[in-house]
Order: structure tokens, then C-alpha cells, then sequence
């Protein structure tokens, strides 16, 4: 089956720090790939996804992604955080045979430190 | 232009209650979805329609759960009788279609709350 995981529940660093989130899937064939951020009681705003070609991401808010196909990962990455890059980071997985089935990972919560 | 926009922002029943959500998506966009977010968890996939039309709802509780898109515009997602485990918070989105490159724009959310 289908599945997305995000192995930390949640990650702290300093404001000025550089930011890497995991994540990692499970599918039989290279997916679509997204990430979502969601801040406190906002919706989810896509921040970049993958659907072919160069495997280096650029995103919005300064983020940007490499989808690794021997790993099955898709690692989120900022050089230098801001404190409102406090949020929540979804991970999801669009399937081919259906792309708008999106599954979405259990996500990582980020705290930035002044 | 508008987001996605739904209502009630927080909701807080007594178990055994039916609740409603009300969503307006996008203008223009014709494919709509209704999430289900529990804490610490990444949103679940209830149901999508296509204009007026249900195209995925296989993973709604029919028993308890259902929704209309009359017209193809807004939507209402209803819960009848509501659970304690029913609690989460529910998030619509759009797209203008279901093609690979159309991206989903999130409302929100409204969190429920059951007692």
C-alpha cells in the first residue's frame, strides 16, 4: 500500500539555521511528490512539488526539495530559517493512476528559537 | 482573490448531534474535496466531486456521513449522529480540475469538537 512518513514528529532550531525535513515513501512507480505547510488555524499552502525532470525542487518562501529515487525520499530544505517559518510541514504523495488521490504524511511540526 | 472559504470556523456538539459544514470554493474551480484532519495527523481524503458529481467517496462513512454539492459550487458536508470519535478538524479544498498540475487550495478547516 500506498504510504508517507515523516520520521520526526517535531524539530526545533535557532532562526538563522538551516532546516532539513525527511520524508520518505512507499509506491510501486516514482509518484508525484508535494509539501504542504499549514500554520496555526490557516489552511495548508502548497510550498512546491515534483512531477518529473530535474529532481531539485524550488518552492516558494525560499524552500526546495530533492526527490531521491533510490532513497524514496523527497527532503524539504531551507538555508536559513525565519521565525515565521514556524508551522506544521505535510509531505504527501500524488498516485499516478489517480492524481488528485493525494496521501498526505503525519507531518512535522517546526519551532523556531529566536 | 477569495480562498477557500467554510463556516463555522469551531464547532462543539454533544455526541449523538448532527453537525454541518458549509464550504465555498474558488471561483471557477469545478473540482472540490472534503478532508478530515485528526490531531497529529496529515488530512484523509472523505470525498471529491467533479461539478455536482461524487467521483471518489470511498472513504466517507456513509453511515453517518454525507455531503451534497448542489449546483457545483458550494458544498455541505453533514454528520448525523456525530461521534465522539468524529472529533477533528475538517478541511475543503479545491483545484480547477483534477489534472496533475492543478493545485488544491485549502480552506481553513473547521474543528469539531465532540463531547
Amino acid at each position: 500500500a500506498q504510504s508517507v512518513t515523516q520520521p520526526d514528529i517535531h524539530i526545533t532550531v535557532s532562526e538563522g539555521a538551516s532546516l532539513e525535513l525527511r520524508c520518505n515513501y512507499s509506491y510501486g512507480a516514482t509518484p508525484y511528490l508535494f509539501w504542504y505547510v499549514q500554520s496555526p488555524g490557516q489552511g495548508l499552502q502548497l510550498l512546491l512539488k515534483y512531477f518529473s525532470g530535474d529532481t531539485l525542487v524550488q518552492g516558494i518562501k525560499g524552500f526546495e526539495a530533492e526527490f531521491k529515487r533510490s532513497q524514496s525520499s523527497f527532503n524539504l530544505r531551507k538555508p536559513s530559517v525565519h521565525w515565521s517559518d514556524a508551522a506544521e510541514y505535510f509531505c504527501a504523495v500524488g498516485l499516478k493512476t489517480s492524481y488528485d488521490k493525494v496521501i498526505f504524511g503525519p507531518g512535522t511540526s517546526l519551532s523556531v528559537i529566536p | 482573490e477569495a480562498g477557500v472559504v467554510q463556516s463555522p470556523r469551531y464547532k462543539i456538539i454533544e455526541k449523538k448531534q448532527p453537525v454541518a459544514f458549509w464550504c465555498n470554493p474558488i471561483s471557477g474551480h469545478n473540482t472540490l474535496y472534503w478532508y478530515r484532519q485528526n490531531l497529529g495527523q496529515g488530512p484523509e481524503l472523505l470525498i471529491r466531486y467533479e461539478n455536482e458529481e461524487a467521483v471518489d467517496d470511498s472513504q466517507l462513512p456513509k453511515d453517518r456521513f454525507s455531503a451534497e454539492r448542489l449546483k457545483g459550487v458550494d458544498s455541505t458536508l453533514k454528520i448525523q449522529p456525530a461521534e465522539l470519535g468524529d472529533s477533528a478538524v475538517y478541511l475543503c479544498a479545491s483545484s480547477r480540475g483534477s489534472g496533475k498540475r492543478d493545485t488544491q487550495y485549502f480552506g481553513p478547516g473547521t474543528r469539531l469538537t465532540v463531547l
